[in-house]
This record gives C-alpha cells, structure tokens and sequence, in this order.
C-alpha cells in the first residue's frame, strides 16, 4: 500500500514569507507526527497527533509554527514569517495509534525547506 | 531532560568486518528503545526496536541489539556488514506509556567498502 507522502519535496521561499508544509499519512494510521531535521542535527520532535487533536506540542520552536489536521488524515504544518534558521528537512511519520509508545513510526520522504 | 547519544557519527568498514553502533540514553524511566535506518535516497525506516523482555532483539537484515539497562545502553551490532549497509543509522527512544515523541540521536554515518 502507499506509504506517507509529502509535500512539496522541495520548497525555496524568502525570509519572513509564509510556508505550508503537507503530509498524507498512511490510510488508517490515527497517530501522525512531525519532526524537522536541521543540518548536522539529530530529529527534533515537534508535534504529533491523535485524530484530528494534538496531545502534545511542545516541540513547536516558536508561535510562527502551527499545525493541523482535519478528517484524522491529512495534516498541515505551517511556518510564518519564516526565518534563515527554519531551514531544514521537515519530516512526517504516521502510526496506527492504538498501541501508544510501542508503536512503529513510518517516515515519508521529508520536504527540504530553504530560507534565503 | 531525555537525550540520545551515539558515539560514532562515521564509521568505515569493508565488507565481512563486524559492526557495533553505540548509542547511550539519559532517562531514569521505563523506555522504548529503537533504531531506525536511511539508506541512500530512501526514507527512514525502522530497524529494531525494544520494550520489554529480552534484553537482545533482532531486526532485518541480521542486525540485532542489546539493551543494556544498568549502562542506560542500546547498541546496535551485525556480524558480517555488507556494502548494502551503506546508510546513515539513527537511535531514538521514548517513555514508555503513552508518550509517543521520540528523542533522537544525531546518526552514525556508515560506509561499507566493497
């Protein structure tokens, strides 16, 4: 079956634009979670998802990121006013959500976002 | 605060040389343990992970580690690599219960020469 998917794949904006990231998690997983990857950086955590709320966001670096989720299927991940420090790889991963911390997160491909 | 340490950020090996991959975890709690891979234009996937039971759990592809509690320890070993273990090797772990975020080290890079 299809795995998750993200867009877009790559994303050039200017500093201070608004930005709108996408992830279609797998078909039936209930957990969806954002992480961003910085050069040289491990992952950071910075939301994830149960349904359409969020137990948990206190990985959000600041009030320009914001995220969403509707039909507990898609999510958006939206930065404003973006900075040169937001550059980095935006990955999404989704899980089937019932069996808590267990559980086997599954990556999509990311989206690299450069801030000039 | 949790944290994740791994000790090798690049490791070179040839082919048929043994591999082990440290990783170490600052955490006084019950804890999942899990390694996650990248190969080469793919995406992050799982490896192994560990929640309770035996302490040494395997993955695919041969690989296997051992969660060692007392040294706060879960690494990451296989006995022969092979030039399709060429990837970047990620250790990630979470509080057990119904906390989900994963705290992640910052990868060990391995190239496995032919």
């Amino acid at each position: 079956g299809a795995g998750v998917s993200q867009s877009p794949s790559n994303k050039v904006t200017e500093k201070g634009k608004d930005v709108e990231l996408r992830c279609d998690p797998i078909s039936g997983h209930t957990a969806l979670y954002w992480y961003r990857q910085r050069l040289g950086q491990g992952l950071e955590f910075l939301i994830y998802f149960q349904g359409n709320s969020a137990p948990d966001k206190s990985g959000l670096p600041s009030d320009r990121f914001s995220a969403e989720r509707t039909g507990e299927s898609v999510s958006t991940l939206t930065i404003q006013r973006t900075q040169q420090e937001d550059s980095a790889v935006y990955l999404c991963a989704s899980s089937l959500g019932s069996s808590g911390s267990q559980e086997t997160q599954y990556f999509g491909p990311g989206t690299r976002l450069l801030v000039l | 605060a949790q944290s994740v340490s791994q000790h090798n950020h690049h490791v070179i090996l040839s082919e048929a040389a043994s591999l082990e991959l440290g990783c170490n975890y600052s955490y006084g709690g019950t804890v999942n343990l899990f390694w996650y891979v990248q190969y080469p234009g793919q995406h992050l996937q799982l490896l192994l992970k560990y929640f309770s039971g035996d302490p040494l759990v395997k993955g695919i592809k041969g690989f296997e580690a051992e969660f060692i509690k007392s040294k706060f320890s879960f690494n990451l070993r296989k006995p022969s690599v092979q030039w399709s273990d060429t990837a970047e090797y990620f250790c990630a772990v979470n509080n057990a219960g119904n906390n989900r975020k994963l705290i992640w080290g910052l990868g060990t890079s391995l190239a496995v020469n032919p």
